[in-house]
């Protein structure tokens, strides 16, 4: 069974730094996902990565894939307040015409003023 | 296009009862999937319908089951609750295989 595995868990960080949160997972895929979550809210599709060496860039947010090496990573540039959020990545596996989402744990970014 | 739809929002049910949640897709959209959200399990996959056939199914009990209708409309019933079923339950929808667009969730809170 593929695993997803995020990390860190709980990223505090303080408003203007940058940081990197990274997404393994064990088999291949040639669809990672990432996704925010605001509390007691549903999911919000931030980047779909499709093939290796993958670079997205949305406001503060890059995302990139490499399927060699099985690592996603969401970089945060100069972190604003409003970033606070939980971020997850997945995995899309695929059985003939079927494709399910294998989500890591998530990623709870606290951004301090 | 509107998003995806679920009903209701909030659901409020006791142990032994059961449930059922109703889906919406995106128009046009035939494939609609289920995902159990809990803070101790996280985000899991329920199962996957397409043109009323269920094409996938994660490791749930059997209490967990679903169908789709001919609108492509879902909907997932949970029998005989249990406290750990209290959950965000999040539905989601596609074309074919394509990116799946989720809908706002149904939170049940089982006591």
């Amino acid at each position: 069974e593929l695993k997803v595995e995020q990390n860190p868990l709980f990223l505090s960080m303080q408003e203007g730094k940058n940081y990197t949160i990274y997404c393994n997972y064990s088999t291949t895929s040639d669809r990672l996902y990432w996704y925010r979550q605001d509390p007691g809210k549903s999911l919000e599709s931030l980047f779909v990565l499709l093939s290796n060496g993958a670079v997205k860039q949305e406001g503060r947010l890059m995302a990139s894939l490499d399927t060699k090496a099985r690592l996603s990573t969401l970089h945060i540039t100069a972190a604003v307040h409003d970033l606070s959020a939980t971020y997850f990545c997945a995995v899309e596996v695929r059985g003939g015409a079927t494709n399910k989402l294998i989500f890591g744990t998530g990623t709870l970014l606290a951004v301090q003023p | 296009k509107a998003g995806v739809t679920q009903t209701p929002r909030y659901l409020i049910k006791t142990r032994g009862q059961q449930v059922t949640l109703s889906c919406s897709p995106i128009s046009g959209h035939r494939s609609v999937s289920w995902y159990q959200q809990t803070p101790g399990q996280g985000l899991q996959f329920l199962f996957e319908y397409f043109s009323e056939t269920q094409r996938n199914k994660g490791n749930f009990p059997g209490r967990f089951s679903g169908r789709q209708f001919s609108n492509s409309r879902s909907e997932m019933n949970v029998s005989t609750l249990e406290l750990g079923d209290s959950a965000l339950y999040l539905c989601a929808s596609s074309e074919q295989s394509y990116e799946q667009y989720f809908g706002p969730g149904t939170r049940l809170t089982v006591t």
